[in-house]
């Protein structure tokens, strides 16, 4: 499984874009990239998956370079409920997803 | 929109006590997962389970752990003889197929064991 880092915490203003990095150097040919979102006390929430270039739906961004090393979640205007810990996962379609510590993103009026 | 539910949402229990943890999938979902979150700590896989068989388990689902889907419905965990360090929140997950499909999860139920 392909081990993944990203910074331990984060903190935004109310309306500004929040980008969040997360590094996954041996990374494998048929994994994909998948990012969740927890508040406190509820379950793990699905926010996007990719696997190569950009990702965009509803709610996020997601960018992938080339040598897919690293993969970028961008929340445009957040507000003050996107505080929760966000999650990078790395796996393959056969695989089951292992979780890593995540980035607790702090929201601030 | 179809949940994933879980029951009960709070279980306190006596050190050595067998626990059974219910889950209710979402219908027609194919895969499903137990987690467990430490308090303050990250979320941790325990096992998948597909077509009633577990497909794979971490290394923390040991002989005191045992999961089934008794009736098509119903997705158990039974822990048998809690210890201290099994008090966590508990996630029941599910999946109509594994890949690119998100995993949902349900409300958790907090486990205290005393």
């Amino acid at each position: 499984l392909a081990k993944t880092t990203q910074p331990i915490s984060m903190d935004s203003y109310e309306g500004q874009e929040v980008n969040i990095t997360c590094s996954h150097n041996n990374i494998a040919t048929n994994d994909y990239i998948t990012w969740y979102q927890q508040f406190p006390s509820q379950g793990p929430r699905f926010i996007i998956q990719g696997y190569k270039t950009k990702v965009t739906n509803e709610v996020a961004s997601l960018f992938i370079p080339a040598d897919r090393k690293s993969s970028t979640l961008s929340l445009p205007r957040v507000s003050l409920s996107d505080t929760a810990v966000y999650y990078c996962l790395v796996a393959a379609r056969s695989n089951d997803m292992r979780f890593g510590a995540g980035t607790r993103l702090t929201v601030k009026p | 929109e179809p949940e994933v539910t879980q029951t009960p949402s709070h279980q306190v229990t006596q050190m050595g006590q067998e626990v059974i943890l219910r889950c209710v999938p979402i219908s027609n979902h194919l895969y499903f997962y137990w987690y467990r979150q430490i308090l303050g700590q990250k979320v941790e896989f325990l096992v998948s389970f597909y077509n009633n068989e577990i497909s794979e388990k971490s290394e923390i689902f040991d002989d005191q752990f045992s999961v089934e889907r008794p009736d098509g419905s119903n997705f158990t965990l039974k822990i048998r003889s809690t210890k201290l360090e099994d008090s966590a929140m508990y996630f029941c997950a599910s999946r109509y197929a594994r890949g690119l499909d998100e995993q949902f999860f349900g409300p958790g139920t907090r486990l205290t064991v005393l």
